[in-house]
């Protein structure tokens, strides 16, 4: 079946411009998560739905960032006013079930942010 | 906040050879998470471990949750072209949040 899907594949942006990156879950998947991935390192957790509601929003890494899940399906990441820092990878993942430990998370491939 | 140390951070083998990678933290975790990461996709689960003590096998794969709940390691054995990629270990402390080390770039030489 179809995996995690995530658009645009790549975005190219200006420093100050708002850009929203959008999510589509595993079709049935309860729970989605938001990380980032700096070139050299690993994914850096940013935040984690359960349904419609951030379970954990604690990576988000200031009010510039913003995500949101309405219909506890597709989501998006919204930053506001980005900065050449905020180039990077931001990848999704969904689980099966209501986020339990055992969960296994299935990554989409990511889209690349490069803010100029 | 919580940190892991992924070593080595690149290792060059000939094929047919075993590798190790380990993973140490400074706290402790719930869950150790092996993942492997090709270019231009996300990383994929090779395997978990749930309880300290744990040995785990997927195949060529073996890993292991640290007695003490602060480190992990994995094995490959008899190595192929195709474990070329980035592995990364991960921790758990409750469900939900990973956080990744920084990744061990693996090269296989034919």
């Amino acid at each position: 079946g179809a995996g995690v899907s995530q658009t645009p594949s790549n975005k190219v942006t200006e420093k100050g411009k708002y850009v929203e990156l959008r999510c589509d879950p595993i079709s049935g998947h309860t729970a989605l998560y938001w990380y980032r991935q700096s070139l050299g390192q690993g994914p850096e957790f940013l935040i984690y739905f359960q349904g419609t509601g951030a379970a954990d929003d604690s990576g988000l890494p200031n009010d510039r960032f913003f995500a949101v899940r309405p219909e506890g399906s597709v989501s998006t990441l919204k930053i506001q006013r980005t900065e050449r820092g905020d180039s990077a990878v931001y990848l999704c993942a969904s689980s099966p079930t209501t986020g339990l430990a055992t969960d296994t998370q299935y990554f989409g491939p990511g889209t690349r942010l490069t803010v100029l | 906040g919580q940190q892991l140390n992924q070593s080595p951070q690149s290792m060059f083998i000939q094929e047919g050879e075993d590798v190790s990678m380990n993973c140490t933290s400074s706290s402790i975790f719930n869950t150790w998470l092996w993942y492997k990461q090709d270019p231009g996709e996300g990383p994929v689960l090779l395997i978990a471990l749930y309880k300290a003590g744990e040995l785990t096998s997927n195949g060529r794969l073996t890993a292991q949750f640290g007695i003490t709940r602060k480190d992990s390691f994995l094995n490959i054995s008899a190595s192929i072209p195709s474990d070329v990629g980035i592995y990364f270990c991960a921790g758990q402390l409750r469900a939900g949040k990973s956080t990744f080390g920084d990744g061990t770039t693996l090269t296989v030489k034919p």
